[in-house]
């Protein structure tokens, strides 16, 4: 596609239910990064992905965060037993590793979730 | 490690003003850096970009930024603001464009009429 996509834009839980969250990085990206936006705050990084490896997961918050990425495109992330502290906009970033022709992150338009 | 601050968590400027967002970076290491706007509801748009090369970086929508090393700093400028400019901008820095980015906690712009 022309950008990066997610999916649902809008999420909202009750507290305890298990969530899964898309991303569709911009084709032939290699690179592909999950951030955590809470309300008023920057983004911070949760986990990074070199094609279906994840190299860097030190910003999951808890171990009810989870991401994959198992053929090197579509990544999930997936949040187990939601609590409120959860609530957040959740963005992913892909990039094309070592093109200066590109260099930067390409951010999708995250999504939100809200657990109640 | 690199972290970011950025001066002013709400700025306020009248249409046709001069808009400065002010940024400063900790990095251990050539820092890449960074501005992005994002809009209510939506994601995060790069403006401009420093990586190598030229310290005076020229981005969309009329904005430039200076990288100044003496001051660690890179703030954000445009010599008369739109209505539209009206958003949260964010600046990142980076060992890399490949590696994960730092943000600040962002600066929300108002333009008044």
């Amino acid at each position: 596609g022309a950008g990066v996509s997610q999916s649902p834009r809008y999420k909202v839980a009750k507290r305890g239910q298990d969530v899964a969250l898309r991303c569709d990085p911009i084709s032939g990206h290699v690179s592909l990064f999950w951030y955590q936006q809470a309300l008023g705050q920057g983004p911070e990084f949760l986990t990074y992905f070199q094609n279906e490896a994840q190299l860097d997961k030190s910003g999951l918050p808890s171990d009810r965060f989870f991401a994959e990425r198992p053929e090197g495109s579509v990544s999930t992330l997936k949040i187990q037993r939601t609590q409120q502290e959860d609530s957040a906009v959740y963005l992913c970033a892909s990039s094309a590793l070592f093109s200066w022709g590109t260099d930067t992150q390409y951010f999708g338009p995250g999504t939100r979730l809200t657990v109640l | 490690a690199q972290s970011v601050t950025q001066l002013g968590s709400h700025v306020s400027v009248s249409e046709g003003a001069l808009v400065l967002l002010r940024c400063n970076y900790s990095s251990s290491v050539p820092p890449y850096l960074f501005w992005y706007v994002q809009y209510p509801n939506q994601g995060l748009q790069l403006l401009l970009k420093y990586t190598t090369g030229a310290t005076l970086v020229k981005g969309i929508n009329g904005f430039e930024a200076e990288f100044k090393k003496s001051e660690t700093s890179f703030h954000l400028t445009k010599p008369s603001a739109h209505m539209s400019d009206a958003a949260e901008y964010f600046c990142a820095v980076s060992d890399s464009p490949w590696d994960q980015f730092y943000f600040g906690t962002g600066t929300s712009l108002t333009v008044i009429p």
